[in-house]
């Protein structure tokens, strides 16, 4: 089983809708959670931390159900710029250190 | 503020080879961490380093990997004898702090292919 795992996609959308991705993590004694975007070619960038409480930036909102080992991203009024891949990623701390495990990351296609 | 940078962006060697690739990580950084995406599948730690000290190497897939990271700075991955499995981007991210729990930023990565 993987670490992370997320519904591939694409997703393909029209602007304005509401997009959810999702994501499950296999070890429960993980720390962190948080949502990575990744351009076409280009490097990770964070998008936002996950809480338990839930978060939102802007149009974006994040859950963490840490009982089911369950990640959401949620994206609101989708723009044309929001096309990327959304890499759902867990911190696990090993030895005293952390690293980031990835997901293999949800492929969102945005259209007019 | 340069931010983290990877040389060469781009690589193409043949079986057998050796490349190496550069990772500069954002300045007072002590946290430096290698990262591999190989076709189709997710990005995986390799190692991270903390200063001049590999912290964890569990990631390194076999002894054709040698990371290292000279007085704390720059970090250099080389690969020797280079494999047709090697292929992929090889992608290098720093943070600040102990623990390595701050934000991580990463370089824009190498695309390594190996014919």
């Amino acid at each position: 089983r993987k670490e992370v795992e997320q519904d591939p996609g694409p997703f393909n959308v029209p602007e304005g809708a509401t997009v959810a991705f999702n994501c499950t993590y296999s070890n429960s004694a993980s720390q962190s959670f948080f949502w990575y975007r990744q351009d076409c070619r280009k490097e990770p960038k964070l998008l936002m931390s996950v809480y338990s409480s839930g978060n939102e930036d802007g149009r974006f909102t994040a859950q963490l159900n840490r009982a089911s080992q369950y990640i959401s991203l949620l994206i609101r009024d989708s723009k044309l710029s929001d096309s990327a891949t959304y890499l759902c990623v867990v911190r696990d701390r090993a030895g005293g250190y952390n690293k980031l495990i990835f997901g293999a990351g949800t492929r969102l296609a945005v259209h007019p | 503020e340069a931010g983290v940078t990877q040389f060469p962006s781009h690589s193409v060697i043949e079986k057998g080879q050796t490349v190496t690739l550069r990772c500069d990580p954002i300045s007072g950084h002590d946290n430096l961490y290698w990262y591999r995406r190989v076709m189709g599948k997710e990005i995986k730690f390799l190692l991270h380093f903390v200063k001049e000290s590999k912290q964890d190497e569990s990631g390194m897939p076999n002894n054709r990997f040698l990371a290292e990271r000279t007085g704390g700075t720059y970090s250099t991955l080389k690969v020797q004898p280079a494999e047709l499995e090697d292929s992929g981007v090889y992608f290098c991210a720093s943070s600040q702090g102990q623990g390595g729990i701050a934000e991580a930023f990463f370089g824009q990565g190498t695309r390594l292919t190996v014919v």
